[in-house]
């Protein structure tokens, strides 16, 4: 069946550095993949696309990376702040449906 | 530009009956798809609607149903609720030209006692 896994639950990182959140998923063949912040009791918030054939995209101190020999996707937020702080949702896409992970959860301490 | 709206905000239900949530799309939008969401997980496609049909629909049994309406506005109707109906629903919408763009309403928190 398929399987999107997001490492692990909670990742604390301090202020300034750059966070790594990974996305690998199993059993899938998406034809995009897309990274979304959720805040507390909100809905999620579109960030990046990035496309099957494409290896990276970048968006102000966002970049993300997408291997489907790996089946894996690593997002990257450099010179982070407190503000930064959220849960990163990753989602696959196919056929019109977006098939979600579970989050993990980033905690900028300043 | 209005963005995505959902009623109510917070919702307490007992188990066996039926609610109706609704979402309003964003301004120019024609399509729109129901997440569930449950606590410490991501959201699960529960179906879209486009044009006022639906136009796929993820792994949910038939007593979750929906509607769209001619102003792309839409609902979902859960019958016979269950505890574990219990969740955050999220509505989405998108236009179907670039439907990979979704933009996503602050959701209906459900409680099923």
């Amino acid at each position: 069946s398929q399987k999107i896994e997001q490492n692990s639950e909670a990742l604390n990182i301090q202020e300034g550095k750059t966070a790594t959140l990974t996305c690998n998923y199993t059993n899938y063949s998406p034809a995009y993949l897309q990274w979304y912040r959720q805040d507390p009791g909100r809905g999620p918030v579109f960030l990046l696309l990035i496309r099957e054939n494409e290896k990276e995209k970048r968006k102000e101190r966002l970049k993300v990376t997408f291997d489907t020999t790996l089946k894996q996707s690593l997002f990257h937020i450099t010179a982070s702040q407190p503000a930064d702080s959220a849960t990163y949702l990753c989602a696959l896409g196919a056929a019109r449906q977006l098939t979600f992970g579970s989050g993990t959860q980033l905690t900028v301490l300043p | 530009e209005t963005g995505v709206t959902q009623s109510p905000t917070h919702l307490i239900k007992t188990r066996g009956q039926q609610v109706t949530l609704r979402c309003s799309s964003q301004s120019g939008h024609n399509t729109v798809s129901w997440y569930q969401q449950a606590l410490g997980q991501g959201p699960q496609f529960i179906f879209q609607y486009y044009r006022e049909e639906e136009n796929g629909r993820g792994n949910f049994p038939p007593r979750f149903s929906g509607l769209q309406f001619p102003n792309y506005s839409s609902e979902l109707n859960v019958n016979a609720l269950e505890l574990d109906d219990s969740a955050l629903y999220l509505c989405a919408s998108s236009l179907m030209e670039n439907y990979n763009e979704q933009f996503f309403g602050p959701g209906t928190r459900l409680t099923v006692l």
